[in-house]
């Protein structure tokens, strides 16, 4: 059974900062892995789509990695800014059952001035 | 402008009582899903459909039914059998995808809050 971890579950950093968010899923055979953000209260923005046949995807000052053979995907945001605070919520797709996503718990990013 | 709807944004129930939830998409996807988000924890998916008159049920669907006689709606109900129905409920929808799975970009809606009484 797929499970999905994120570390850590809360960050707080000052602007400008560069930031990495870690994803880590239990079943390498994946079709693909989502990372989304979600404002409180709200529903949730796909932010990145990886492929399984891919190792990176890059939109702006976001970029995300996947690897499959350790199990492990991260999301790289660059020159953070208060407009990043959210959180980050990572999904990955079973090979077996793509309708399926399995969602990690996320993490809660703070950026202040 | 496209995109999902959902209503209402909060929603009390009594005990006993059943409650529907609406999820309305204008994206032209073919197939929506329904997802329960309780604090802290990660997003569990209830029931899915990938076409019209026809929905598959997901991890946690027992206490929930759905229906989805147009391709634009799919309306959640909260059964009485529900007994923690507290949570936030997320509707998204998808795409076909290009390859072998169909399941690509997953377009949310704003969720609906709903408490018990």
């Amino acid at each position: 059974k797929q499970e999905v971890t994120q570390i850590p579950a809360a960050l707080s950093v000052p602007e400008g900062e560069n930031l990495v968010l870690n994803c880590s899923f239990t079943d390498s055979a994946i079709y693909n892995l989502q990372w989304f953000r979600q404002d409180p209260g709200k529903g949730l923005t796909s932010l990145l789509l990886i492929q399984s046949s891919q190792r990176e995807q890059t939109s702006g000052r976001l970029n995300a990695s996947l690897d499959k053979s350790s199990g492990r995907s991260t999301l790289y945001i660059a020159a953070s800014q208060p407009g990043d605070s959210a959180t980050y919520l990572c999904a990955a797709a079973g090979s077996y059952n793509t309708d399926k996503l399995i969602f990690g718990t996320g993490t809660r990013l703070q950026v202040f001035p | 402008d496209g995109g999902i709807t959902q209503s209402p944004k909060y929603l009390f129930r009594k005990e006993g009582q059943n409650v529907t939830l609406s999820c309305e998409q204008n994206l032209n996807h073919d197939a929506m899903y329904w997802y329960r988000q309780d604090p802290g924890q990660g997003l569990r998916l209830i029931y899915y459909s990938q076409i019209v008159n026809d929905f598959q049920k997901g991890d946690i669907a027992e206490g929930y039914s759905v229906s989805r006689e147009k391709k634009e709606s799919f309306p959640l109900t909260v059964t009485s059998a529900q007994k923690n129905p507290t949570a936030f409920y997320l509707c998204a929808s998808s795409p076909p995808g290009t390859g072998a799975g169909t399941h690509e970009k997953l377009f949310f809606g704003s969720g609906t809050q709903l408490s018990v009484l």
